[in-house]
């Protein structure tokens, strides 16, 4: 089992451009979060997604939308991105429930110029 | 004020040393996890507990609910141990994403 994985590892963009993020969940697993880490930060919640819906949202603009794919993939995306946005992009799955052990993927740094 | 707040920020000891990192938190909760992140940014969950105490090796959380408070002990810490750790939060019911800490430091010195 190959855990949650996540592409790409590193990617450098520009203000303005748009991004997308990917991420593969732990096999079994039908919840995906993601989650913004600043340097120095703890992460912070984005959204989460079930049944290709988004179940909750974070405190972030409507810049970053994501999605779910009936195999529970999922991709999120920025658009018109800030410097501020440079962070370390995390994904996490779990089963569907409450309480369940979230699994993280390695991450995606992405610097904003 | 960050609902989960974890202390010390930074701790250094030597090897050998009894570690414990300490998290409070606001509101209910359904569960309190501690994950450890190491340089580069790979999180690995360490415990996830509604009450009580867990153990895991060298690794001991423990929970107190109407206290709103956990603590996360390392006996006999070594260099390897060091690590960023975080507690982060699930709320009552939830089957949503974490609350987290801004996490403890460690360093652990030979």
């Amino acid at each position: 089992d190959a855990g949650v994985t996540q592409s790409p590892t590193h990617l450098i963009k520009t203000r303005g451009q748009q991004v997308t993020l990917r991420c593969s969940p732990k096999s079994g697993h039908d919840t995906v979060s993601w989650y913004q880490q600043a340097l120095g930060q703890g992460p912070q919640f984005i959204f989460q997604y079930y049944e290709e819906e988004e179940r909750q949202r974070g405190n972030f603009p409507d810049r970053f939308s994501g999605h779910q794919f009936p195999n529970y993939s999922s991709e999120l995306n920025v658009n018109a991105l800030l410097l501020g946005d440079s962070a370390l992009y995390l994904c996490a799955s779990t089963t569907s429930g409450p309480g369940e052990t979230q699994y993280f993927g390695p991450g995606t740094r992405l610097l904003v110029l | 004020k960050n609902e989960v707040e974890q202390s010390p920020q930074n701790l250094t000891a030597q090897e050998g040393e009894f570690i414990t990192i300490n998290c409070s938190y606001s509101v209910g909760i359904s569960a309190l996890h501690w994950l450890q992140q190491h340089p580069g940014g790979g999180i690995v969950s360490l415990f996830m507990l509604s009450s009580g105490k867990k153990k895991h090796g060298r690794l001991i959380a423990t929970i107190n609910i109407q206290e709103k408070h956990s603590s996360l002990h390392i006996t006999a810490s070594h260099p390897r141990d060091s690590a960023v750790y975080i507690c982060a939060r699930n709320h009552v019911g939830g089957a949503d994403g974490l609350t987290f800490g801004k996490g403890t430091h460690l360093i652990i010195q030979p």
